[in-house]
């Protein structure tokens, strides 16, 4: 069964640097997603990216965050500078453009920020 | 807004005992319904999803029933196993927001034999 992939499964980085988390979607999909989940509280949206572009984002997603389809089948988050509080599991999610209410998930990336 | 409420966790059942664990959402348009569950070391997997009121989602033993009265969507099973060990998310999109998802806070459920 085709499903959603991350890598890293943890990425450990230094307040202030740059990371990019990468995720390869379900061949077909056309929606792409990223969530994040702090320890201990809700699984949050941040952006939803569809035909190139962002087509909804939270206002979590700030300034030192940005997307893109680099090819035709990785998605990435980067983050520019990282802060503390970016410490959560990041989730990569896609969906069916005939089913785009059923959101397909990867196993996250947690990124430790020290 | 959206939102959705989860049963507080964790949660620990003998095997065979039955499961529920409940679930409020607040919604301002007409929204999907989910269940997903997160075994350990794994991604979020699609449980199971109700689109409209009443409808019932079900799967691997799992039932969920779409109350717009209540505005619930209590996950139910009549009788674990150890292998139902997981951390499990309620959820709902909403077209009228782009289909982002909107989570609960999990609840963990550990079976033990």
């Amino acid at each position: 069964e085709p499903e959603v992939t991350q890598t890293p499964s943890h990425q450990v980085t230094q307040m202030g640097q740059e990371v990019i988390l990468r995720c390869v979607p379900i061949s077909n999909h056309l929606y792409f997603y990223w969530y994040r989940q702090i320890l201990g509280q809700k699984v949050e949206f941040l952006v939803s990216f569809y035909n190139n572009e962002i087509s909804e984002k939270s206002e979590i997603f700030d300034d030192q965050f940005s997307v893109e389809r680099p090819d035709g089948s990785n998605f990435t988050l980067k983050i520019r500078s990282t802060k503390l509080e970016d410490s959560a599991m990041y989730f990569c999610a896609s969906s069916d453009p005939d089913s785009t209410d059923t959101q397909y998930f990867g196993p996250g990336t947690r990124l430790t920020v020290l | 807004g959206n939102s959705v409420t989860q049963m507080e966790g964790p949660v620990t059942l003998s095997e065979e005992a039955f499961l529920t664990i409940n679930c409020t959402y607040t919604a301002t348009g007409y929204p999907s319904l989910f269940w997903y569950v997160q075994y350990p070391g794994e991604g979020l997997q699609l449980l199971l999803k109700a689109t409209k009121a009443d409808d019932k989602g079900s799967n691997k033993g799992f039932e969920a029933t779409y109350r717009k009265e209540t505005t619930s969507f209590h996950l139910e099973k009549g009788s674990v196993q150890v292998s139902d060990s997981a951390v499990y998310f309620c959820a709902l999109s909403d077209a009228n927001t782009g289909n982002q998802f909107y989570f609960g806070t999990g609840t963990s459920l550990t079976v033990i034999p």
